[in-house]
């Protein structure tokens, strides 16, 4: 069973402070995805990393995926109160082409002005 | 495009009751997914379908139950509600064809059973 462990699982900051969140499992992803989730919403999209080493960068929040395609991290610079929400992460693995996502617990972040 | 809608927002039911969850998806997406949202957990996949009349079972369908007739519509059946199934529930999209899918959300139904 494949599993996604992310830490931390709650973090509250100062406004302007940076941030990362990780994503980590034992088993190889042959995609990740970061989503952006706030109260009473769905997910939305925010990234999809798909090569070993890859690094994407969406204006202040940095995206990574491992060399192994095992872990991810998400580093957000000078937080706002904006960023505010539940970052989760979701791995897509497996051959079957049925884009069937594996998600991490979620990492609840509070940016405090 | 409405993109993907969910019916209804919230309810409560009383043990053992029934209800259907609705779903829909205005952009041709050939996949469906249902998933569950508890606190702390992340989401976990219930059911989820490659196309219209194909469904299969994701990592927890014990208690729901799928059909889906046409593209646009999946709805999710709970038989006999238990105080288990009380969590959030997204519906989500995506198309065919991309090597790597990005899944679009509804906003969600929030059950309660008491």
């Amino acid at each position: 069973t494949q599993l996604l462990e992310q830490s931390p699982q709650f973090l509250s900051i100062q406004e302007g402070e940076n941030l990362t969140v990780y994503c980590n499992s034992s088993s190889v992803f042959s995609s990740l995805q970061w989503y952006r989730q706030e109260p009473g919403e769905g997910p939305v999209l925010l990234v999809t990393v798909v090569t070993g080493g890859e690094v994407k960068k969406l204006k202040r929040l940095t995206f990574q995926f491992g060399d192994a395609r095992k872990d991810s991290s998400l580093h957000i610079t000078a937080a706002q109160p904006g960023d505010t929400g539940l970052y989760l992460c979701a791995g897509e693995g497996g051959s079957s082409n049925t884009g069937k996502l594996i998600f991490g617990q979620g990492t609840t972040l509070q940016v405090k002005p | 495009n409405a993109g993907v809608t969910q019916t209804p927002k919230f309810r409560i039911l009383k043990i053992g009751q029934s209800m259907t969850l609705q779903c829909a998806q205005d952009m041709n997406h050939n996949y469906m997914y249902w998933y569950r949202q508890d606190p702390g957990m992340g989401l976990k996949l219930i059911y989820y379908s490659v196309g219209a009349g194909i469904t299969d079972k994701g990592e927890v369908p014990n208690g729901y139950n799928v059909s889906r007739s046409t593209t646009e519509d999946f709805p999710l059946r709970l038989e006999l509600a238990a105080p288990s199934q009380t969590s959030v529930y997204f519906c989500a999209s995506s198309p065919p064809g991309l090597r790597y899918n990005e899944q679009f959300f509804g906003p969600g139904t929030r059950l309660t059973v008491l």
